[in-house]
């Protein structure tokens, strides 16, 4: 099994400019998260989707960010416009909806710099 | 509305020397207990999880936790600490139900020193 990919695995931008992170969960996996984190914040849940529908999006900080999952295996986390203070590692989480769905598998981060 | 704390930011131990990472729930419905490890420049990985039965759950590499439901805790443990143990531990809890969200403490960085 790949498990969860991410991609691009770094990003620098500049201030201003569109950012979109992009997230495979593992075949088979129904439940989707996005989480940020950061050394003052820790690890923040912006997002998760079940059966490819947003469920709870309490976490998304403002208009700038939106995420979307237009079909099982793929979604994306966009910031328009970005700006320094979403520098962060940003991770995607999938689980299943069988035995196990209470654990979490995360991808390896995308960590974001905006200058 | 549930919470959880981890009581240590930081936690520094020598090699081969115990450890015990600490961590309070607070919750009005039952829960599942989880830690998950962060090693460097990683992503978060499971390393053991309550959902019923015995109190007491142990992960494939030594760390041990035990659940408390009167004190509302759910403290990881190893008696003998490695150098590779050197990483962020997080504590998270869940409702007990089909909420598939976690709610996470903000972790505790341990560091093994030889």
């Amino acid at each position: 099994d790949a498990g969860v990919i991410q991609s691009p695995r770094h990003e620098v931008t500049e201030m201003g400019q569109e950012v979109t992170l992009r997230c495979k969960p593992i075949s088979g996996h129904n439940s989707l998260f996005w989480y940020r984190q950061t050394m003052m914040r820790g690890l923040e849940l912006l997002i998760y989707f079940n059966n490819n529908v947003p469920i709870d999006d309490s976490g998304m900080p403002e208009d700038r960010f939106s995420a979307k999952m237009p079909n099982a295996s793929f979604s994306t986390l966009k910031i328009q416009p970005s700006e320094p203070r979403d520098s962060a590692v940003y991770f995607c989480a999938s689980t299943s909806s069988g035995t196990g769905a209470d654990t979490q598998y995360f991808g390896p981060g995308t960590r974001l710099t905006v200058l | 509305a549930q919470s959880v704390t981890q009581l240590d930011s930081q936690v520094p131990v020598f090699e081969e020397a115990p450890v015990e990472l600490r961590c309070n729930y607070s919750s009005s419905v039952s829960v599942y207990l989880f830690w998950y490890v962060q090693y460097p420049n990683q992503g978060l990985q499971l390393l053991l999880k309550y959902l019923s039965g015995s109190t007491l759950v142990e992960s494939i590499n030594g760390f041990e936790a035990e659940f408390n439901k009167s004190q509302t805790s759910f403290h990881l443990r190893k008696p003998s600490v490695h150098i590779s143990d050197t990483a962020e531990y997080f504590c998270a809890v869940k409702n007990a139900g089909n909420n598939r969200k976690l709610i996470w403490g903000l972790g505790t960085s341990l560091a093994v020193n030889p």
